[in-house]
């Protein structure tokens, strides 16, 4: 079965520096694609970055990087300068194309604090 | 461009009442999802459409039904609703497969007394 695993219900920032969110997956399927995204006070959920299971690199948007460790199942988030918008919650989610990439399935999410 | 746009936004029911929940989106997707988000755990799939004309159930079906009306229109109906239906539902939509991130709407807060 697949499986999202977030095991930071909490996390504090300070303002300017760089936090890394844990998330680690279960999956049998070769294929797969993992996803993180915001979701502020206000509820809206926030696409944030990809990576693709075969892909070579890390992904980056902006201050966003996703730290891929395929052999360790791993997929954190790297958050650079955290400013204090980015205090949220936060979601690692995954699908594969064994189920058609249609059933994407959510971490529990961490919320991250980010101090002045 | 309104992207993925959801009615109500609040709605209390009581127990054993239907509902329908509305949502459209403007980007013509061809796949749209209705998940639940229940306090302390992440979303969970309820129903998906992965093109005009087909829904599948997701991980959370029982109770809930839905309706594909056209490409741009997804409901999710509660035909007797139960306390354990109270949560937060939202309706995403993309373009199909595991290589596209999917848009959400605002989100229905619906409380089951």
């Amino acid at each position: 079965a697949q499986k999202i695993t977030q095991t930071q219900p909490g996390m504090f920032v300070q303002e300017k520096e760089a936090v890394t969110l844990d998330c680690t997956y279960d999956t049998s399927d070769p294929s797969y694609g993992l996803f993180w995204y915001k979701q502020p006070s206000s509820g809206e959920m926030i696409f944030l970055i990809y990576q693709g299971s075969y892909d070579q690199q890390n992904a980056t948007e902006g201050r966003y990087s996703l730290n891929f460790q395929k052999a360790r199942k791993s997929a954190n988030l790297v958050i650079s300068a955290s400013q204090l918008g980015d205090s949220a919650m936060y979601f690692c989610a995954m699908s594969s194309t064994n189920t058609g990439g249609f059933k994407t399935i959510f971490g529990a999410g961490t919320r991250l604090f980010v101090k002045a | 461009n309104a992207g993925v746009t959801q009615t109500p936004k609040f709605q209390v029911l009581k127990t054993g009442q239907s509902m329908t929940l509305q949502c459209a989106q403007d980007m013509n997707h061809n796949s749209m999802y209705w998940y639940r988000q229940d306090p302390g755990m992440g979303l969970r799939l309820i129903y998906y459409s992965a093109s005009e004309g087909t829904t599948d159930k997701g991980e959370v079906p029982n109770g809930y039904n839905v309706s594909r009306l056209n490409k741009r229109e997804f409901s999710l109906r509660l035909e007797s609703a139960a306390p354990s239906q109270t949560s937060v539902y939202f309706c995403a939509s993309n373009t199909g497969g595991s290589y596209n991130e999917q848009f959400f709407g605002p989100g229905t807060r619906l409380t089951v007394l």
